[in-house]
């Protein structure tokens, strides 16, 4: 069974600073796919960025970016120049196949971010 | 296009009584998948249906079932509830399932159980 675990319950930034969420993960599976995934308050979950194992290259999309180290299950999250907007719980996920097509997105405690002005 | 759908919003129940949830995907989409979210718990997968069969499911006691029907809309049935199964409920689509495919989330139920 694969585990995420999230080890920074809350975080703060300040607005236009950096900021670094992290997550590891344990599996055997050899190909899958990391995600993180974004909730703000009492607003639907949408998907930041997302990661596949066999990809070297760490996925970026504008102020978000990964930095994917797979020898050491490690799968962590940067946004730069954090805007108020970004204020929300942080999950990272994972999922892989599970046979006949199965799959199931395993998540993490999540990391809930406060962006201060 | 419209998002994910879940209906009620919120739900307000006795323990001992059942409980059905449906999830409208985003039109096109032919999986479906469900989670619980509680404070503690976290986010755990229920189950995931794709073009009416159930391909997968989470840890789960039998109280909790579900189905798909043939134009992608999913129900999710709770028998005999427990105090333990107030949470949020979320539905999420994709277009063809898939461990790398995106997904979709819709506002969730809240379901109190008193």
């Amino acid at each position: 069974a694969q585990t995420v675990t999230q080890s920074q319950p809350e975080m703060s930034v300040q607005e236009a600073e950096t900021v670094t969420l992290s997550c590891t993960y344990d599996t055997s599976e050899n190909n899958y796919y990391l995600f993180w995934y974004k909730q703000p308050p009492s607003r639907q979950m949408i998907l930041v960025i997302r990661q596949e194992a066999y990809k070297q290259q760490n996925a970026t999309e504008n102020r978000f970016s990964v930095n994917f180290q797979k020898a050491a299950k490690s799968f962590s999250l940067k946004i730069s120049d954090s805007q108020l907007g970004d204020t929300a719980m942080y999950f990272c996920a994972f999922s892989a196949y599970s046979g006949a097509g199965s799959y199931q997105l395993t998540f993490g405690k999540g990391t809930k971010l406060s962006v201060i002005p | 296009k419209a998002g994910v759908t879940q209906t009620p919003r919120y739900l307000i129940k006795t323990r001992g009584q059942q409980v059905t949830l449906s999830c409208s995907p985003i039109s096109g989409h032919r999986s479906v998948s469900w989670y619980q979210q509680t404070p503690g718990q976290g986010l755990q997968f229920l189950f995931e249906y794709f073009s009416e069969t159930q391909r997968n499911k989470g840890n789960f006691p039998g109280r909790f079932s579900g189905r798909q029907f043939s134009n992608s809309r999913s129900e999710m049935n709770v028998s005999t509830l427990e105090l333990g199964d107030s949470a949020l409920y979320l539905c999420a689509s994709s277009l063809a399932g898939g461990a790398g495919g995106e997904q979709y989330f819709g506002p969730g139920t809240r379901l109190t159980v008193t």
